[in-house]
């Protein structure tokens, strides 16, 4: 069946180093890729999307790829700042919302 | 103004009985899903609706029946209720299908 792998599941970095989250899919109809943010006692916030026709998207210190041959996509966070700390999720799928497991991301100040 | 609410917010009740979960978007989105979030943190959709039909309807016990009166509305109701329902859902909407989805606050419901 459709499956998404997220990693790694926990993340801790220094303040203004940069995070990389990877994702790993199995449907290949997918065309949608959002990522989300979700703090502690609240729901999960999108953050960036990407679609299928395009490669990369940027949105001042976070950024999506996608690479459909290899059926992964990425969020990257550049200067990472304590507020960045939180649970990320991507998810993906056609007809079925399918989520990663989560990574934990730690901000060291 | 709350774009996607649910209420309640906490929930805490016994095995067997039934309880109701609303939801209400004001963005005025055709489409609205439930989610269940365990406590290891694993999203998983269980209802789709769009424009009041039902859409997605994943591998979900009967025992779950959601109702959308209009396209405003998601209402998940919950029968006989188990200890392994124990978990936060959420509810989400979004403009149309495979768009960006707009999340409510969660319900933590906890089965005794």
């Amino acid at each position: 069946g459709e499956n998404v792998e997220q990693h790694p599941s926990t993340l801790s970095v220094q303040e203004g180093d940069s995070a990389v989250i990877k994702c790993t899919y199995s449907d290949s109809a997918s065309n949608y890729f959002p990522w989300y943010k979700q703090e502690l006692g609240k729901g999960p916030q999108l953050i960036i999307d990407i679609r299928s026709n395009v490669g990369e998207k940027k949105d001042q210190r976070i950024a999506v790829t996608l690479n459909k041959t290899a059926k992964h996509f990425s969020l990257h966070i550049t200067e990472t700042q304590p507020e960045d700390s939180a649970v990320y999720f991507c998810e993906t799928g056609t007809y079925k919302y399918i989520f990663g497991t989560g990574t934990r991301l730690k901000v060291l100040a | 103004d709350t774009a996607v609410s649910q209420t309640p917010k906490y929930l805490v009740t016994q095995m067997g009985n039934d309880k109701s979960i609303k939801c209400e978007q004001n963005l005025g989105h055709d489409t609205m899903y439930w989610y269940k979030q365990d406590s290891k943190k694993f999203l998983k959709i269980m209802f789709s609706y769009n424009n009041k039909e039902l859409i997605i309807n994943e591998t979900v016990p009967n025992r779950f029946s959601p109702k959308s009166p209009d396209k405003a509305h998601l209402n998940l109701h919950i029968n006989s209720l188990e200890l392994g329902d124990s978990a936060v859902y959420f509810c989400a909407s979004s403009q149309e299908l495979r768009d960006e989805q707009y999340f409510g606050p969660g319900t933590r419901l906890t089965v005794t």
